[in-house]
């Protein structure tokens, strides 16, 4: 399964978008590009996906790379439920494989 | 409405006693997930299933077991229960096998092996 980085921790304020990166250089043509979170205490929740144009939904925008090795998911006004942790996952084959993720912080 | 639901929520069990932990999704979803997620960490895949009587190791298979015999179940027994087992374990479904299908999780079970 190929690989995803993204930053250990991120912070942001409240009602300010926030920018949650991830690189994906090894994306193979076929691969979704998908987003969960996790609130604490909670199992994990899709967020968006996307294969090559940019989504939204009503949750988030995720911005995809023209090359598809890079992506960002974009909260656009962040609020105080948004703190969680956010797995970016490529998701070819039918597994979901779970790397470390980015834990959001949001400040008051 | 259709959900995923994880039983019991909590467990506390001794060393080598077997466990099972149950999950359960009323979407008819052929594909089922058994993950754990240690303190800190992401989640690791266990098992994982297509369809009935079908079963497949994930990463960290070793000392646990499924098996389904419906859409609607995939119990997740761990033979001998050790204490490098305590985890919280989730269980998720998908409709299909395509890249852009949802996946679904439970609460999760929070197993403390003593």
């Amino acid at each position: 399964d190929a690989k995803t980085t993204q930053p250990n921790s991120m912070e942001s304020n409240e009602e300010e978008p926030v920018h949650l990166p991830c690189n994906h250089s090894t994306i193979s043509g076929t691969d979704y590009i998908h987003w969960y979170r996790q609130l604490p205490s909670q199992g994990p929740e899709y967020v968006i996906h996307g294969l090559t144009s940019n989504v939204n939904n009503r949750m988030a925008s995720l911005a995809i790379a023209e090359d598809r090795k890079s992506s960002t998911l974009i909260l656009h006004r962040a609020t105080l439920r948004d703190a969680a942790v956010y797995y970016c996952i490529l998701k070819g084959a039918q597994k979901l494989v779970f790397g470390q993720g980015t834990r959001l912080t949001i400040n008051p | 409405d259709a959900e995923i639901t994880q039983s019991p929520r909590h467990k506390i069990t001794e060393t080598g006693r077997q466990v099972t932990l149950a999950c359960h999704q009323t979407w008819n979803h052929n594909n089922m997930f058994w993950y754990r997620q240690d303190l800190g960490h992401g989640l690791r895949l266990i098992h994982y299933s297509y369809g009935v009587q079908d079963t497949n190791k994930g990463e960290v298979s070793d000392g646990y077991s499924v098996s389904r015999s419906n859409t609607e179940d995939l119990p997740l027994t761990l033979e001998s229960a050790a204490s490098s087992q305590t985890s919280v374990y989730f269980c998720a479904s998908r409709p299909g096998q395509g890249g852009s299908d949802e996946q679904f999780f439970g609460p999760g079970t929070r197993l403390t092996v003593l």
